[in-house]
């Protein structure tokens, strides 16, 4: 079964640490990979997808293929980052998969 | 960004009875939407695809009796419990996307806390 994993439920870093959440997904060809946030009652929202290569609100994504991994990572984290972050792929039948979510808290 | 607004936000019903959430994109078509479940403290459970004019495609293991899903126009799709029972408590996502690949972007209703007593 194609799966995505997030081995965090919690990550606790202090402001102006690097913080790196972890995803890794079951092989599968050429799996498109997204990075969801969902701050704390807001709606959940896309942040990043691999394919755009690009940066929000200083977070970045990389394809490791060899790993299988698709790990989010900031280099300074900043309170307003304390949130859920979910890894998601679609899979190869196009369905739609979601990690369990890592919870983020980024403490002064 | 595009904006999906569900209602209602909460919802706490009789056992037996049958709740309807709807689905609203408020300012694009959207040609499909997604259901989902979310149980405490896991993830968000794909339940269904729905695009607009056709049958809506279930995940294996979800009954389609059990959870109707209309997809009438290119702006709303529902999603009716029927016949709740206390482990259909659970908070209901919607999202809606458009174009080529549908999925690969989404955005997200502020989701539905069903409560079956």
């Amino acid at each position: 079964a194609q799966r995505v994993t997030q081995p965090e439920k919690l990550l606790s870093v202090f402001k102006g640490a690097p913080v790196e959440l972890k995803c890794n997904y079951s092989y599968s060809g050429s799996p498109e990979l997204f990075w969801y946030v969902q701050y704390s009652r807001q709606r959940l929202q896309l942040l990043l997808r691999h394919i755009s290569r690009e940066s929000i609100k200083g977070f970045t994504a990389d394809l490791n293929k060899g790993e299988t991994s698709f790990h989010l990572k900031k280099p300074f984290a900043q309170e307003e980052d304390s949130a859920m972050y979910y890894c998601r792929r679609r899979g190869s039948q196009g369905n739609l998969i979601f990690g369990k979510g890592t919870k983020l808290s980024v403490k002064p | 960004g595009a904006v999906v607004s569900q209602h209602p936000s909460r919802v706490i019903c009789k056992s037996g009875t049958s709740v309807k959430i709807e689905c609203r994109s408020l300012d694009f078509q959207a040609t499909t939407m997604f259901w989902y479940r979310q149980f405490p403290k896991q993830s968000l459970m794909l339940m269904a695809t729905s695009n607009e004019g056709s049958k809506a495609t279930y995940e294996q293991g979800v009954e389609k009796d059990k959870f109707l899903i209309n997809h009438a126009s290119l702006t709303l799709s529902t999603l009716t419990v029927t016949s709740a029972h206390p482990e259909d408590s659970s908070f209901y996502i919607c999202s809606a996307s458009w174009g080529a690949h549908p999925g690969t972007e989404a955005f997200f209703g502020q989701g539905t806390r069903l409560t079956v007593v």
